[in-house]
């Protein structure tokens, strides 16, 4: 298995203003998943990021917005950038245990409030 | 696109009952589909996963059945317990063979 500390926990935010999330493996990973599940709705996926090279986004998802990082193997940190309350979700980082077609781990998720 | 739907956003039983969830697809023909638990303020946590050539997969009380003509997927948990009062999430890998993409989630909650 895998465990994934992701922090902060929740933040309440001003608008306009940006906020770094950072999610730590303990072990090394090829790809790390970020996704946002705003109230009541299930996981969407934000974007793909691996080790190297730049995050691979979803349709409606954007680098200006949500700016990644992946420094190495075991951390990656997704920015929310310019942010309004329609930003105000809980978002997540996630691994695969050994790649495609094998279980997913998950950060206790990030809830983030914009005000 | 893929779409994934589970039909039911809530569902009510009482403690002792078979609990059956129903996850439905279309567009799509995955190799494997996943069931994961999550509770209020945490990430999900990974329950089974069944692949395309398995018609049933057990783990203790939970009992998973993936029916590819049909495009669908159902979730058991027999003699269910108010500890299992969770959302039950279904998931499929992304049609691009990239990350996982998922249900709207069934709201279980058992009654004592």
């Amino acid at each position: 298995s895998a465990v994934i500390s992701q922090k902060p926990s929740r933040d309440i935010c001003q608008r306009g203003t940006s906020l770094t999330i950072q999610c730590q493996v303990d072990s090394q990973v090829t790809m790390m998943f970020w996704y946002r599940q705003q109230p009541g709705q299930s996981l969407t996926l934000i974007a793909t990021a691996n080790q190297g090279s730049e995050a691979t986004y979803e349709s409606g998802f954007v680098i200006d917005k949500f700016p990644i990082s992946r420094p190495n193997l075991t951390f990656s940190t997704l920015t929310v950038s310019n942010m309004s309350p329609e930003d105000s979700s809980i978002y997540l980082c996630s691994v695969e245990r050994a790649g495609k077609g094998t279980e997913a781990f998950f950060g206790q998720g990030t809830r983030l409030t914009v005000v | 696109s893929q779409k994934i739907e589970q039909n039911s956003e809530a569902l009510n039983i009482q403690e002792g009952k078979t609990a059956t969830l129903t996850c439905n697809y279309t567009n799509y023909s995955p190799a494997y589909l996943q069931w994961y638990r999550q509770d209020p303020g945490r990430g999900p946590v990974f329950l089974l996963l069944i692949r395309e050539n398995e018609k049933e997969k057990r783990k203790e009380r939970l009992k998973v059945t993936f029916d590819t003509t049909l495009k669908q997927s159902l979730f058991h948990i027999t003699a269910s317990q108010p500890a299992d009062s969770a959302t039950y999430l279904c998931a499929l890998e992304g049609q691009a063979g990239t990350a996982l993409i998922f249900g709207k989630g069934t709201t279980l909650s058992v009654s004592s």
